[in-house]
């Protein structure tokens, strides 16, 4: 069965702080995997797309890293306005559904 | 541009009441998606419309359904209501293909179910 799973649950960070984010996916054939970032009260956000081991994706202060079973989400020197809950999705190469973890919040604190 | 538009914004039901929600894809997205959030989770998959037509269905049951008008916009409906089906429903569109890969959300409708 696809699934996906990330950790930690939450995280709580001093403002430049650096971190990673952990998304663990087992999928019977990857077509790619997606980052969100969503705010209270609202919709997902498109932060990357990562189609293949190796690739990586750079916005800011964010790095997204891409294994055979795992994604992460680096967080450098983070400020409090990256304070919210980022979500991984994987794609299988069987249909164009996603599927979603349940995502890690994150709390920067001033 | 605007972004992806949702009807209602809250919405409070009772159990085995019928409930209708509409989203307004970005001008020009063809395709248009459902998904359901309970809280503390991610979002889970119920549907996908492209040029009108029912591209995906979830692991959902027969009280839900969807369609999608000329104009691109979509509705959801959800027939005798359960306590179960209380989340943030979302709408989701992409431009030009059905290939999701990169999805623009609204900010959901919030249904109380009591």
């Amino acid at each position: 069965e696809d699934q996906v799973t990330q950790s930690p649950e939450a995280l709580r960070l001093q403002e430049g702080e650096s971190s990673s984010l952990n998304c663990s996916y087992t999928v019977s054939g990857l077509r790619g995997l997606f980052w969100y970032r969503q705010d209270p009260g609202k919709g997902p956000e498109f932060l990357f797309t990562l189609y293949s081991a190796g690739e990586e994706k750079e916005k800011e202060r964010l790095k997204a890293t891409l294994t055979k079973k795992e994604s992460f989400l680096h967080i450098t020197a983070p400020k409090p306005e990256d304070s919210a809950t980022y979500l991984c999705a994987v794609q299988a190469k069987k249909d164009y559904q996603l599927i979603w973890g349940a995502g890690t919040k994150l709390i920067i604190k001033p | 541009d605007a972004g992806v538009t949702q009807s209602p914004t809250h919405l409070i039901k009772t159990r085995g009441q019928h409930v209708t929600l509409r989203c307004s894809p970005i001008s020009g997205h063809k395709s248009v998606s459902w998904y359901q959030q309970v809280l503390g989770q991610g979002p889970q998959f119920i549907f996908q419309y492209y040029e009108k037509e029912e591209r995906g269905r979830g692991n959902f049951p027969d009280r839900f359904s969807a369609r999608q008008f000329p104009n691109y916009s979509s509705e959801l409906n959800v027939n005798a209501l359960l306590l179960g089906d209380s989340a943030l429903y979302l709408c989701a569109s992409s431009p030009r293909t059905a290939t999701n890969e990169k999805l623009f959300f609204g900010s959901g409708t919030q249904l109380s179910v009591l």
